[in-house]
Parts: structure tokens; C-alpha cells; sequence
């Protein structure tokens, strides 16, 4: 089975901090997602990458970066987080033969 | 920009009924996903839909894709209590296999 590893599942930090989540896929998978989850509105893509070094802003880029040193791990980075990024953040991974994402198991990631 | 629309958002059934999910979106596209979310959970792949017409069965799930109409639909037949989940739809918008998802129907399926 595909596996995309998500390396924290709850996740408490402080106003201002600066947040790394990590996701790791053990299938060789060419693109890498990142989402977050929010009640009412759904999966909002941050950014994704389909190469190593390679990103794209996805729909709600502001306050966060990414880093894709490795095919297998994807990184996203919040620079100073703020209470407004208190959510579930979702990591899938996918080929480009179209056959859907596999997802993590999520970062539900709490700032106070 | 591709909008994905589901209905209804909410939906709270009696085992043993049947009923429809709807997914709407607004460009062509011929690649519909669907997974399903338990609470506290992350997502899980229901089914791939890769052409107009597909029609996929998995239990008392069934999904169809309609590509000309921009429809999906994910057909609930003799509910029963496992069911009850959160339930995504998600359009491959034909950019690097990058998925738009709409908001979720919230199954809930009563004894």
C-alpha cells in the first residue's frame, strides 16, 4: 500500500513560532499537496509540487512556504504562525496518471 | 477558476433508504474523484471516475460520471448505519493532476 507519513498528528505551538509540518510518501509519487481543512469550507489547496525543488501557490498561499528537497518529502513551513492557522492540514501525494491522491492522516495543528 | 458544487451539504437518512449525492462543476473535465472522510479522520479514495459515462460500484456506493452535463452523482442504496461519513467530490481542473474538492456532504445514517 501507498503510505504518505505525516509526522505529527496534533500539534500545539505559539503565537509567532515557526512551524515546520513534514510528509514523507514511500511510493515514488511525482506530485505532493498540501491542504488545510476548515468546517464549512472544505479542503483549500497552500501549494503543491510536481518535481523535487519545484512549487506552486496554490488558493491560499499567504503565510506559508514550502520545501521539496527530496522527491519522497514535502514540507510546509509556517513562517510565524498566527491563530487564524489553527487547523487540520492534510498532506496527499499522487503520479500523473491521474489515478487520485492518497492522503496522510492529517496535523491537527492548534496556535495559541 | 473551477468550482466544485455538492448537494446537499447535509443529509441525515434512515437505514434501509436510498438516496443521491450530487456533484456540479463548471469546466470541462473528465476525471472525478471520490472519497470519503470519517470524523477526526483523513481522506480515503472511494472511486475514480476517467470518462464520461464511468459507472462505479463498491457495495451500496455507486458513482457515475456525466461529463457532458459537468455532474456526478454517488448513489447511497440500502443505508446502513456505517455509512454515515463525510463524503468529497474532486475535479482534476487539467493542471498538473491538481484536484479541486467541493465542501462535503455529512452522511448521517439513523437506526
Amino acid at each position: 500500500d501507498v503510505k504518505v507519513t505525516q509526522s505529527s498528528r496534533y500539534l500545539v505551538k505559539r503565537t509567532g513560532e515557526k512551524v515546520f509540518l513534514e510528509c514523507v510518501q514511500d511510493m515514488d509519487h511525482e506530485n505532493m499537496f498540501w491542504y488545510r481543512q476548515d468546517p464549512g469550507l472544505g479542503l483549500r489547496l497552500i501549494y503543491f509540487s510536481y518535481d523535487v525543488k519545484m512549487k506552486e501557490k496554490g488558493d491560499i498561499p499567504e503565510g506559508y512556504s514550502v520545501s521539496r528537497e527530496k522527491k519522497e518529502r514535502f514540507s510546509l513551513i509556517l513562517e510565524s504562525a498566527s491563530t487564524n492557522q489553527t487547523s487540520m492540514y492534510l498532506c496527499a501525494s499522487s503520479l500523473v496518471d491521474g489515478a487520485g491522491y492518497t492522503f496522510g492522516s492529517g496535523t491537527r495543528l492548534t496556535v495559541v | 477558476e473551477l468550482k466544485v458544487e455538492q448537494n446537499p451539504l447535509f443529509l441525515s437518512m434512515q437505514e434501509g433508504k436510498n438516496y443521491t449525492i450530487y456533484c456540479n462543476y463548471s469546466t470541462t473535465s473528465d476525471r472525478l474523484y471520490w472519497y470519503r472522510q470519517d470524523p477526526g479522520k483523513s481522506l480515503e479514495s472511494l472511486f475514480v471516475l476517467l470518462s464520461n459515462g464511468a459507472v462505479k460500484q463498491e457495495g451500496r456506493l455507486m458513482a457515475s460520471l456525466d461529463t457532458k452535463a459537468r455532474l456526478s452523482t454517488l448513489h447511497i442504496t440500502a443505508a446502513v448505519h456505517d455509512l454515515s461519513a463525510t463524503y468529497f467530490c474532486a475535479v482534476d481542473g487539467g493542471s498538473n493532476y491538481k484536484l479541486t474538492f467541493g465542501k462535503g456532504t455529512l452522511l448521517t445514517v439513523n437506526p
